[in-house]
């Protein structure tokens, strides 16, 4: 086990609904990475929050927005959902400084998202 | 365009038998690459990372090569076990950046 805790476990939706997904990182981490990864995929960078900061984003629509906590935990907020937005939505936790990508990044189980 | 290639597509070999997993990359300019390992429906759970200076290293049965020149990487798994059933996920970074760009994994079948 990773400490990475995720939640929920699974979630139906339809589309053009509105979905929030939770991101408990590691003890003593303060950055949290989101992925999705569809259905044989890789996974495919969302963005990055460090210190409650966005530092970082892929190639995905604003309607996919992000949040850090105080105490390092994150949500990842989807608006408008459609059907391409199934998939595993992964947050990775790792601890280090501003721009840093040498950490070793500790994933969560996962939230498995099903848009209908 | 950055990106990252792997080989075979999946794999299946019987139980105690070795194999290699291949990774090509067009990531430029290279910081790092990692293995990930991933179970069916979990997180994926990190094997190695090795940064430009390193050229080998090892995680238990697991052994990664890194050749910076060609852009190469390998992971080779010695002694397979029914556990080590998984995609298996090479990782890249570039410098001065955030994102990892991952791979499409190899999905590894060890039989008895």
């Amino acid at each position: 086990e990773t400490g990475v805790t995720q939640s929920p476990t699974h979630l139906i939706k339809t589309r053009g609904q509105q979905v929030t997904l939770r991101c408990s990182s590691q003890s003593g981490h303060n950055t949290v990475s989101w992925y999705q990864q569809a259905l044989g995929q890789g996974p495919q960078f969302i963005f990055q929050y460090y210190r409650e900061e966005e530092n970082g984003r892929g190639n995905f629509p604003p309607r996919f927005s992000g949040l850090q906590f105080p105490n390092y935990s994150s949500e990842l907020n989807v608006n408008a959902l459609e059907l391409d937005d199934s998939a595993l939505y992964l947050c990775a936790s790792s601890s280090g400084s501003r721009g840093v990508n040498t950490d070793t990044q500790y994933f969560g189980p996962g939230t498995r998202l099903t848009v209908l | 365009k950055n990106q990252v290639e792997q080989s075979p597509q999946s794999l299946i070999i019987l139980e105690g038998k070795n194999c290699t997993l291949q990774c090509n990359y067009t990531v430029s300019p290279f910081s790092n690459l990692r293995w990930y390992k991933q179970d069916t429906g979990r997180g994926p759970v990190s094997l190695t990372i090795m940064t430009f200076s390193e050229n080998t290293k090892s995680n238990g049965r697991y052994t990664a090569t890194l050749d910076a020149d060609t852009k190469q990487s390998s992971l080779h798994i010695t002694a397979s076990q029914l556990s080590d059933s998984a995609s298996y996920i090479c990782v890249v970074s570039a410098q001065a950046g955030t994102a990892l760009i991952f791979g499409k994994g190899t999905t590894l079948s060890v039989s008895s």
